[in-house]
């Protein structure tokens, strides 16, 4: 089992409604989550951290993190064509010393 | 603010060179990482250093070394480059080593 999973998409969704990305690790003991997005060609930038139970929302975008069911969620809401990117999800596992990435979700938001 | 910057952002190396990849940046991090990125196989940890005089191994550690220079600076070593060494190279630092991590720009690399 991956430490980190994500469906790879593409997730495609109109412009305007709201995207979903989901996110399963599989370690409990797991106390900080990420996430990035990354245009093609450039480098992972950081959008949302969460590191307790519950919603966390930052603008248009929500991450859910339930540690109970070990997932973690983003919604992107009143998507718009320029949030179409890849979304890495990413881990500190066992609350150690590295980050660990899911292999992310392909978004297209259609105009 | 230069964030985490990489030298270089492009290299071709020929089958058994040697090269080093530079990394440092400026926010006074303590943990830095070297991760390499494939079509389909997302981002995967090569090395990391939660602190200054601190190396680890990551998932994919073989045919690499780090040198962790000073709290700034930490470089990843190709020793005698191969094909499947062939990626795009990210240096990131973060304050500690639970916290998020902030990337620097890339450094694609082909090795023929």
């Amino acid at each position: 089992q991956k430490e980190v999973e994500q469906n790879s998409g593409p997730l495609s969704v109109p412009e305007g409604a709201i995207a979903s990305l989901n996110c399963t690790y599989s370690d409990r003991g797991s106390q900080s989550f990420f996430w990035y997005r990354q245009y093609s060609g450039k480098s992972p930038e950081l959008i949302m951290s969460i590191y307790s139970n519950g919603d966390k929302e930052d603008g248009r975008f929500t991450a859910q993190l339930n540690k109970a069911s070990q997932y973690v969620s983003l919604l992107i809401r009143d998507s718009q064509p320029s949030d179409s990117a890849t979304y890495l999800c990413a881990v500190n596992p066992g609350g150690g010393n590295k980050l660990t990435f899911g292999t992310g979700t392909q978004l297209k938001v259609e105009l | 603010n230069a964030g985490v910057t990489q030298t270089p952002k492009f290299q071709v190396l020929k089958t058994g060179q040697s090269m080093t990849l530079q990394c440092a940046q400026d926010m006074n991090h303590n943990s830095m990482y070297w991760y390499r990125q494939d079509p389909g196989m997302g981002l995967r940890l090569i090395y990391y250093s939660a602190s200054e005089g601190t190396t680890d191994k990551g998932e994919v550690p073989n045919g690499y070394n780090v040198s962790r220079l000073n709290k700034r600076e930490f470089s990843l070593r190709l020793e005698s480059a191969a094909p499947s060494q062939t990626s795009v190279y990210f240096c990131a630092s973060s304050p500690t080593a639970n916290t998020e991590a902030f990337f620097g720009q890339g450094t694609r690399l082909t090795v023929v």
